[in-house]
């Protein structure tokens, strides 16, 4: 079945990155694009971005332009999550999800990674 | 960037009720909306893409309509399992933006 399943709990001081990853099976790696998704505690769900895993082409939401950079490696299919100069406020939980495919066109998310809870303090 | 705007905000109500949510857009997405569910603790789950279509395995009292910029998620007969927090999302070009949600107890 298709899966999405990412990396473990990380735990940074203010400043630092943290890359986390997401890697999916059960389906075409390289037919659907992913997004990331940001759930601050309490807070609602924050889109990030999407990669295309075909071709590596990546667009950001604005608030996250120059902190993120998303990746990914055909040959595991797996997807990553970089982000840079951490901040307090960027404690949260980090999803990355696969877009729901139908005839060619896009509809949503559908399939959901477990999340990836990421702590910023000194 | 197109804003998306749900209300109300929260809401209480029996099992048994209807419940309606609203989600206005401040432009045209002609259907471009999908609605998620994400009960406490859990990942977040697509209810409904196209405006009004049912993912499957999506139970028939959850229904969605509208398009242009106003839309509606609809649950006839709330369940005990409905508690959650609602957002919808456009998805007519980047960025896919949410919702702020709204949340849905029991009373």
């Amino acid at each position: 079945q298709v899966q999405l399943v990412q990396s473990g709990a990380e735990g940074k001081k203010p400043g630092a990155s943290v890359k986390v990853s997401c890697k999916t099976s059960g389906y075409s790696f390289t037919s659907y694009y992913i997004h990331w998704v940001r759930q601050a505690p309490g807070q609602g769900l924050e889109w990030m971005g999407i990669i295309d895993p075909r071709g590596g082409s990546t667009t950001y939401a604005q608030n996250f332009q120059g902190t993120v950079t998303l990746t990914r490696d055909t040959s595991t299919n797996t997807v990553y999550m970089e982000l840079t100069s951490l901040k307090s406020e960027d404690t949260a939980v980090y999803y990355c999800a696969r877009v729901l495919r139908l005839g060619g066109n896009y509809y949503g998310l559908d399939v959901w990674g477990q999340g990836t809870t990421v702590s910023v303090s000194s | 960037d197109i804003q998306m705007t749900q209300s109300p905000s929260s809401l209480s109500a029996s099992v048994g009720d209807r419940v309606t949510i609203t989600c206005r857009a401040s432009q045209d997405i002609t259907t471009y909306l999908a609605w998620y569910q994400q009960q406490p603790g859990k990942v977040p789950r697509l209810l409904i893409y196209a405006a009004s279509t049912l993912q499957s395995g999506v139970p028939s009292r959850f229904s969605g309509s509208g398009s242009g910029t106003d839309f509606t998620l609809t649950i006839t007969s709330l369940q005990p399992e409905d508690a959650a927090i609602y957002y919808c999302q456009k998805y007519n070009g980047a960025p896919w933006t949410f919702g702020q949600g709204t949340k849905v107890e029991i009373k």
